[in-house]
């Protein structure tokens, strides 16, 4: 099946630092990457959708300044988490949707941010 | 409100035995609905797929049932295995590039 790959699996900054989360699609073009985030034990939130060569449309109650979100190119969308607190640690994951398919969409592995 | 439920949180099954996971949604207007299977700290696993104009979809081990006049899903897993303990996430969109729509999701213990 499609990979997609994010990087970093784990990090661990300070309050008040900014941290860039990096999601690519390996072996296929995704015009379409989707933010999403996970709490303990609770189902996955919609962050945002990132769309290749615009603005992202972000959910209701996710502020945009404080998740920037980037989609440079078909193979890559960036997930900056500016000024972290650390009620933003959490499980964020992003996931692409291959062009020549019909609706799968493939998640990466995920990245664990702790906000000390 | 939550279109897409997935009303057990957990079930356990003997190993060998069939694993049946439940679905059901609200939106009338999804036509295309997935099964995930998630293990700790991973993303999720795409497992199997069915669009709305079919009522059944098989691979392998698993099945996905789709009743739509009941607005309800189901995934079977046979022969279930121990490597099937995950937890398993109902997912459903609408025709074009929307976002899928999750359900909180069923945690399968099989049991050895």
């Amino acid at each position: 099946g499609a990979v997609v790959s994010q990087h970093p699996s784990r990090v661990i900054c300070k309050s008040g630092t900014s941290v860039k989360i990096e999601c690519r699609s390996l072996d296929f073009q995704a015009t379409t990457m989707f933010w999403y985030r996970q709490f303990p034990k609770q189902s996955l939130m919609l962050m945002a959708t990132s769309n290749e060569g615009s603005k992202a449309t972000y959910e209701q109650g996710v502020e945009k300044d404080k998740f920037l979100i980037n989609h440079a190119s078909l193979t890559l969308s960036t997930l900056t988490v500016t000024s972290a607190h650390p009620e933003d640690s959490s499980f964020y994951i992003c996931s692409a949707r291959d062009l020549t398919g019909p609706y799968e969409q493939y998640f990466g592995p995920g990245t664990r941010l702790t906000v000390t | 409100d939550q279109q897409v439920k997935q009303n057990s949180p957990s079930l356990s099954v003997q190993e060998g035995r069939i694993s049946i996971l439940n679905c059901d949604y609200t939106n009338s207007m999804f036509d295309y609905f997935l099964w995930y299977k998630k293990y700790p700290a991973e993303g999720p696993t795409f497992l199997i797929s069915i669009s709305s104009i079919k009522d059944k979809n098989e691979d392998g081990r698993f099945t996905v049932f789709l009743n739509k006049s009941a607005k309800h899903l189901s995934l079977h897993i046979v022969p279930s295995q121990p490597g099937d303990s995950a937890v398993y996430f109902c997912a459903a969109s609408v025709t074009g590039n929307t976002p899928l729509v999750f359900g909180k999701g069923t945690r399968l213990s099989v049991i050895a």
